[in-house]
């Protein structure tokens, strides 16, 4: 099994630019989300979905939009670029039974100048 | 108040030592406790969970006092592999998934 898997590993950005992190897991579970860690801030939740079909807003949803057409599949975009986005994404997976055994992929290095 | 708190270190300890980590949330309501371990550069990872009765991993113990909000972890025995940073993780809510992640703590250990 590949786990959670992440692309690009790392991506430079134009202000104002638009791309899409892509998310993809074969452990069949429900549960995505995506994080951005940046130095002295910790891991901070943007997205997360509890299954195909359902996304919601995390704590940091402004300028990036999800959708969740499969249960493999959750990517993250980027409308618009700001260096405010320049951070290091996570993007997660586990069951939905609170366990807290989240998986992370290997992260996407973004700097946006 | 932030939600989990956590001191940054870095703790700095030779091999063979024992160290611990201290970790503070505010949320009285939160349902489950873990410790995540996260190497330079590279994605966090789930260490062990934390539960009411304390519970042990091998050179690892965690400890959890609801009635006082804090989490601590024991590392005994300290190897050089544990040089990274550790990050507290609460689940503020049941049912779904969603975590609450502490900055971290940064341990060091040298030969």
């Amino acid at each position: 099994n590949a786990g959670v898997t992440q692309t690009p590993k790392f991506q430079v950005l134009k202000t104002g630019q638009s791309m899409t992190l892509q998310c993809a897991q074969d452990m069949n579970h429900e549960y995505m989300s995506w994080y951005r860690q940046d130095p002295g801030m910790g891991l901070r939740l943007i997205h997360y979905s509890v299954g195909a079909g359902i996304t919601d807003q995390g704590e940091v949803p402004n300028g990036y939009n999800v959708s969740r057409s499969t249960t493999e599949d959750f990517p993250l975009r980027l409308l618009s670029a700001a260096p405010s986005q320049t951070s290091v994404y996570f993007c997660a997976s586990s069951y939905p039974d609170g366990s807290g055994a989240h998986t992370f992929g290997s992260g996407t290095r973004l700097t946006v100048v | 108040r932030k939600e989990v708190e956590q001191d940054p270190g870095p703790f700095n300890v030779p091999e063979g030592a024992t160290v611990a980590f201290n970790c503070t949330y505010s949320n009285s309501a939160s349902q489950s406790f873990f410790w995540y371990r996260q190497d330079c550069r590279k994605e966090p990872k789930l260490l062990m969970s934390v539960y009411s009765s304390g519970n042990e991993d091998g050179r690892f113990t965690a400890q959890l006092n609801r009635a006082s909000q804090y989490i601590s972890l024991l590392i005994r025995d300290s190897k050089l592999s544990d040089s990274a940073t550790y990050l507290c993780v609460v689940k503020p809510n049941s049912g779904y998934s969603t975590l609450t992640f502490g900055k971290g703590t940064m341990l060091l250990v040298s030969p």
